[in-house]
């Protein structure tokens, strides 16, 4: 069964420096991966994914994600944060591998920036 | 691109009555659509899956006669959670996919549960 691991409930950063968030999966098939971000009260924006090809994918808002297959990771980062991308922030996975129509959500990880 | 409407966005209801959610995909046909339930500063959690025409299928520990799931068309999946307790409240999400283009969920603005 695939799984995501967020190993960092909250991040907290100052305004302009930069951050990463990071995600392990598992599972015994290729899978897609997803970051998400919630705003509060809001529901799920898509920053980026991961299908295949490139290991480094750029997304939203200046995030990019580097997917690494011996590490079973998808870590997240931003070069310089903003006051704006306080959110939280789910690291997902597909279940069926094939699609990304049923996902499994990490535990999240808070992001508070600091001014 | 894709848009998932949930409606309503949130609602207030007593104890002991039941609540319908609904999940539209506004510009695209879906045969499946998620369910997810998100406790207050938690991750989503998958409550079920909902199949157009047939049976909702539920992920273990989520009892499928508190809420009920219909899938009547292509475009529309109803979640009602029946005599709702307290405990019921939570934000639900939906999501969905295109037939064609299933490399990404499309989710809800989700909806605010609250049971008094």
């Amino acid at each position: 069964a695939q799984s995501v691991t967020q190993l960092d409930s909250q991040v907290p950063v100052f305004e302009e420096a930069p951050v990463e968030l990071r995600c392990n999966y598992s599972s015994s098939v290729s899978v897609y991966l997803f970051w998400y971000v919630q705003y509060p009260n809001q529901g799920l924006q898509l920053l980026l994914k991961y299908l295949s090809g490139s290991t480094l994918v750029k997304g939203i808002n200046g995030f990019e994600a580097e997917f690494n297959k011996s590490q079973t990771s998808f870590h997240l980062r931003k070069p310089s944060v903003h006051i704006s991308d306080t959110a939280e922030y789910f690291c997902a996975v597909s279940v069926s591998g094939s699609s990304a129509s049923k996902i499994i959500f990490g535990s999240g990880t808070r992001l508070s920036i600091r001014p | 691109g894709a848009v998932v409407s949930q409606h309503p966005s949130r609602v207030i209801c007593k104890s002991g009555t039941s609540v319908k959610i609904e999940c539209r995909s506004l510009d695209f046909q879906a045969t499946t659509m998620f369910w997810y339930r998100q406790f207050p500063k938690k991750s989503l959690m998958l409550m079920a899956t909902s199949n157009e025409g047939s049976k909702a299928t539920y992920e273990q520990g989520v009892e499928k006669d508190k809420f009920l799931i219909n899938h009547a068309s292509l475009t529309l999946s109803t979640l009602t959670v029946t005599s709702a307790h307290p405990e019921d409240s939570s934000f639900y999400i939906c999501s969905a996919s295109p037939l064609s283009v299933d490399t990404e969920a499309f989710f809800g603005q989700g909806t605010r549960l609250t049971v008094v």
